[in-house]
């Protein structure tokens, strides 16, 4: 069965470090991988997505991604950390039926000043 | 434009009672699709409506259902409801072509549901 795994549930980073989440997924064929992340009291914002073609993806916020295939992985990154991105991150992968996305536990990101 | 609109923001209801919860997408986006958000199990995936037919399913009891109108709105909904239905729904619109791989792309501030 396809499933997603961030082995991070909580990081704390200084503001101005770089950061990269982890995210590893188990699925037989291409997957579909996206990363999402939702402030308290809101809904969730995508800020990439992996779907064919160059394997390292920007994104909105100043973050990228990466593709490894042989690693099984889609980790994100992000230069310098802002206080402002403190928040919940989810990684997801998408299932060849198309119309089934399936979310890893997220990983809560905290960011001191 | 508009974001995706989920009502109510917040229902309280008590064991046994049933429960709606509406979805209006994205103005053009003919995708919705439903999440059941609690800190024990995640995000969880519920169903996915596309121009009105259910393309896929959950692994989630028949007392959770929905239905997808002309105009792309969705409905859920919830009967027979237990202590462990309290949860953050969470719906996302996208704009989906068929055939093409669904991207759960905006994501409305979801329903908290509180059972009592």
């Amino acid at each position: 069965a396809q499933s997603v795994t961030q082995p991070d549930i909580h990081i704390t980073v200084s503001e101005g470090a770089s950061l990269e989440l982890r995210c590893n997924y188990s699925y037989g064929a291409t997957p579909y991988l996206f990363w999402y992340v939702q402030s308290p009291g809101q809904g969730l914002q995508l800020l990439l997505k992996y779907f064919s073609g160059d394997t390292l993806v920007q994104g909105i916020k100043g973050f990228e991604a990466e593709f490894k295939r042989s690693q099984s992985s889609f980790n994100l990154r992000k230069p310098s950390v802002h206080w402002s991105d403190a928040a919940e991150y989810f990684c997801a992968v998408g299932v060849a039926s198309y119309d089934k996305v399936i979310f890893g536990p997220g990983t809560s990101l905290s960011v001191i000043p | 434009k508009a974001g995706v609109t989920q009502t109510p923001r917040y229902l309280i209801k008590t064991r046994g009672q049933q429960v709606t919860l509406s979805c209006s997408p994205i103005s053009g986006h003919r995708s919705v699709s439903w999440y059941q958000q609690t800190p024990g199990q995640g995000l969880q995936f519920l169903f996915e409506y596309f121009s009105e037919t259910q393309r896929n399913k959950g692994n989630f009891p028949g007392r959770f259902s929905g239905r997808q109108f002309s105009n792309s709105r969705s409905e859920m909904n919830v009967s027979t409801l237990e202590l462990g239905d309290s949860a953050l729904y969470l719906c996302a619109s996208s704009l989906a072509v068929e055939g093409a791989p669904n991207q759960p792309q905006h994501f409305g501030d979801g329903t908290r549901l509180s059972i009592l």
